[in-house]
């Protein structure tokens, strides 16, 4: 089982573009939570995701922000319109079910210049 | 609200020392707490969980609940264990919360 993968690895964008940032989970899981965490801080919760299906956005902007778990294929953190508070590295975990392990990914750095 | 205090940024111990790593934390309910470790240039990893009550690579952890505390601790650091700590709490929902983490440095 190769792990939760996250790519790109590192993401450099301009003020103003778009971040889309993948996550493909473990091996049949099928639950998603993605994680921020902004330089000397802990990680924070943003989304949790099932198939198809968001289960909790609490921790999601309220703009700019959106993610997805299609039936087939990765899940997406997409940022609209990047700004410099943007820059922080986002993580991707995984689990089989709901309050299991949650296994992460290595993250991918985002950086707005 | 649920909150998870680190309250040491870094930790600094000499190899053969006992280590331990403070976590304090605030929720109304029953909590499930975690350990999870980062070595360099590596993911995060699940460390130990208290409800598993298990030592994981010489570490333990109790869950104090009077003191809302939930310390890691080893009677000897090893150089190996130099890496990120942090504490999380999973409180009603699936999320979790992190603490800030401890940087754990263990000399030779």
């Amino acid at each position: 089982n190769a792990g939760v993968m996250q790519n790109p690895r590192h993401l450099v964008r301009r003020r103003g573009q778009e971040a889309r940032l993948r996550c493909s989970p473990m091996k049949g899981h099928s639950h998603v939570y993605w994680y921020r965490q902004l330089p000397e801080e802990g990680l924070k919760f943003m989304v949790y995701l099932q198939k198809e299906n968001i289960i909790d956005e609490s921790g999601m902007p309220k703009e700019r922000f959106s993610a997805e778990f299609p039936k087939e294929g990765p899940s997406i953190l997409r940022i609209q319109q990047v700004v410099r508070g943007d820059s922080a590295a986002y993580f991707c975990a995984s689990s089989l079910d709901r309050r299991e392990t949650q296994y992460f990914g290595p993250g991918t750095r985002l950086l707005v210049l | 609200a649920q909150r998870v205090t680190q309250p040491e940024k870094l930790l600094s111990v000499f190899k053969g020392a006992p280590v331990e790593l403070k976590c304090n934390y605030s929720y109304s309910g029953s909590p499930e707490l975690f350990w999870y470790v980062q070595y360099s240039r590596q993911r995060l990893q699940l460390l130990l969980r208290h409800i598993s009550r298990e030592s994981i690579k010489g570490f333990t952890a109790d869950l104090n609940k009077g003191e809302t505390s939930f310390h890691l601790k080893k009677p000897f650091a090893q150089e190996e264990d130099s890496a990120m700590y942090y504490c999380a709490l999973r409180g009603g929902s699936e999320k979790l919360v992190f603490g800030k983490g401890t940087k754990l440095t263990v000399n030779p």
